[in-house]
């Protein structure tokens, strides 16, 4: 069965510094995979997805940046952090043509506070 | 035309009765219509999701209606129980896209 790992599950990071977020997904190949935030009680927004290595598309002009250095690997960073990037970063993985449809499926999210 | 309208924003229903939430969308080329369910301090988890062919799915005590002509859809939640509790997050997505477009969520208490 298909599992995701994303780390680390909580940190607390200065203003400027900077920050790597990880997810690699387990028993697929090939999948779909994006970064969302999720603001304190607020909805879904999505920041990256990634459809093969190398090969990002960003939706929302920001201070962050995201890599796929390897299938299943998918990496969210920023080199100099701002306070409004404090939220709850969740990575997702779907795989296309799946019985089910396009779902997309979360792993268990990044709590980030920037002080 | 890229948006889902979701409502309402909170909810607050007694042990045993039925929660409603709906949702609108305004694009056509949407084909499939998830619902997620998130706990606090977890991630969303795909609860029931259905395509436009049928105009209900059910699975246990959670069923989607589905109206096409209408462009909405909306869940409901029978014999609601406090551990139901959580936020419900409505979809959308179109075929041959790689992108949800989410509602903003609802807030759902079910009181003991």
């Amino acid at each position: 069965s298909q599992t995701i790992h994303q780390w680390p599950a909580t940190l607390v990071q200065p203003v400027g510094s900077p920050l790597s977020l990880e997810c690699t997904v387990e028993g697929t190949s090939n999948p779909n995979l994006y970064w969302y935030r999720q603001a304190a009680g607020r909805g879904l927004q999505l920041l990256f997805y990634s459809v093969g290595i190398g090969q990002i598309s960003s939706e929302v002009p920001q201070n962050l940046s995201a890599s796929r250095p390897q299938d299943r690997q998918f990496i969210l960073s920023s080199k100099k952090l701002l306070l409004s990037d404090s939220g709850f970063y969740l990575c997702a993985w779907s795989v296309e043509g799946a019985p089910g449809g396009n779902t997309i499926y979360f792993g268990e999210g990044s709590w980030l506070t920037v002080v | 035309q890229q948006q889902v309208k979701q409502s309402p924003q909170s909810l607050i229903v007694q042990k045993g009765g039925i929660s409603i939430i709906n949702c609108a969308y305004e694009n056509t080329a949407f084909d499939y219509f998830p619902w997620y369910q998130q706990f606090p301090g977890k991630g969303p988890a795909l609860l029931i999701a259905i395509r436009p062919d049928v105009s209900e799915k059910k699975e246990g005590r959670f069923t989607i209606s589905f109206n096409k002509s209408a462009k909405q859809f909306s869940l409901h939640i029978m014999d609601s129980q406090p551990g139901d509790s959580a936020t419900y997050f409505c979809a959308a997505s179109g075929r041959g896209t790689y992108k949800y477009i989410f509602g903003t969520g609802t807030r759902l208490k079910v009181l003991a």
